[in-house]
């Protein structure tokens, strides 16, 4: 079993609608949580950042943690064709808080 | 300021020859570290240096990856005979308290 669950997708959503994207993990000792995007040929770019449970909003994203579930999630809303591109999840434990650990991506796609 | 530099961006070698990648971080970021995507899987930690120390390297296949950083500068990843399970995508990232991890745009590498 993968220590981090991504579903792959393509996910495609309309131009305004609401993105919703998730992670399951299994290794309890992960406190911090990523999100990050990456278009193609280019390298990941951090969108998010969360330190254990709870909730973050920036702009147009929304990044959730749930540790009693081991799940997390990122919202983008009023989604834009911008906004294709494969979502990463990462996250990484305290005692070794730079040795981060992928999802596969989840590829969205907007279409106008 | 300028952003994380690999290169080449691609390179196509055959089997048994010898390879060797570059990465330039951020100036004045002592970690550094490397990641590799092989085709249909997650982005996997390689390893992680502070300065010119290796400060993990758990993540690296076998010996026939040498990793170095020379004056805790630039870092360099030689794969040495390459493999054709070698091919992938090698990414590098800096990462300091302010922004965090920056990744470059990475090195697609094929072995054929």
């Amino acid at each position: 079993q993968k220590e981090v669950e991504q579903d792959p997708g393509p996910l495609s959503v309309p131009e305004g609608a609401i993105v919703s994207l998730n992670c399951t993990y299994s290794n309890s000792a992960f406190q911090y949580f990523m999100w990050y995007r990456q278009y193609s040929r280019k390298g990941p770019e951090l969108l998010m950042y969360t330190y254990s449970s709870g909730n973050k909003e920036d702009g147009r994203f929304t990044a959730q943690v749930d540790k009693s579930s081991k799940y997390i999630s990122l919202f983008i809303r009023d989604s834009q064709p911008s906004d294709s591109a494969t979502y990463l999840c990462a996250m990484s434990a305290r005692d070794s808080w730079g040795k981060l650990q992928f999802g596969a991506g989840t590829q969205v796609v907007v279409t106008p | 300021e300028a952003g994380v530099t690999q290169f080449p961006s691609h390179s196509v070698i055959e089997k048994g020859q010898t390879v060797t990648l570059r990465c330039d971080p951020i100036s004045g970021h002592d970690n550094l570290y490397w990641y590799r995507r092989v085709m249909g899987k997650e982005i996997k930690f390689l390893l992680h240096f502070v300065k010119e120390s290796k400060q993990d390297e758990s993540g690296m296949p076998n010996n026939r990856f040498l990793a170095e950083r020379t004056g805790g500068t630039y870092s360099t990843l030689k794969v040495q005979p390459a493999e054709l399970e070698d091919s992938g995508v090698y990414f590098c990232a800096s990462w300091d308290r302010v922004y965090g991890y920056t990744f470059g745009s990475g090195t697609r590498l094929t072995v054929v």
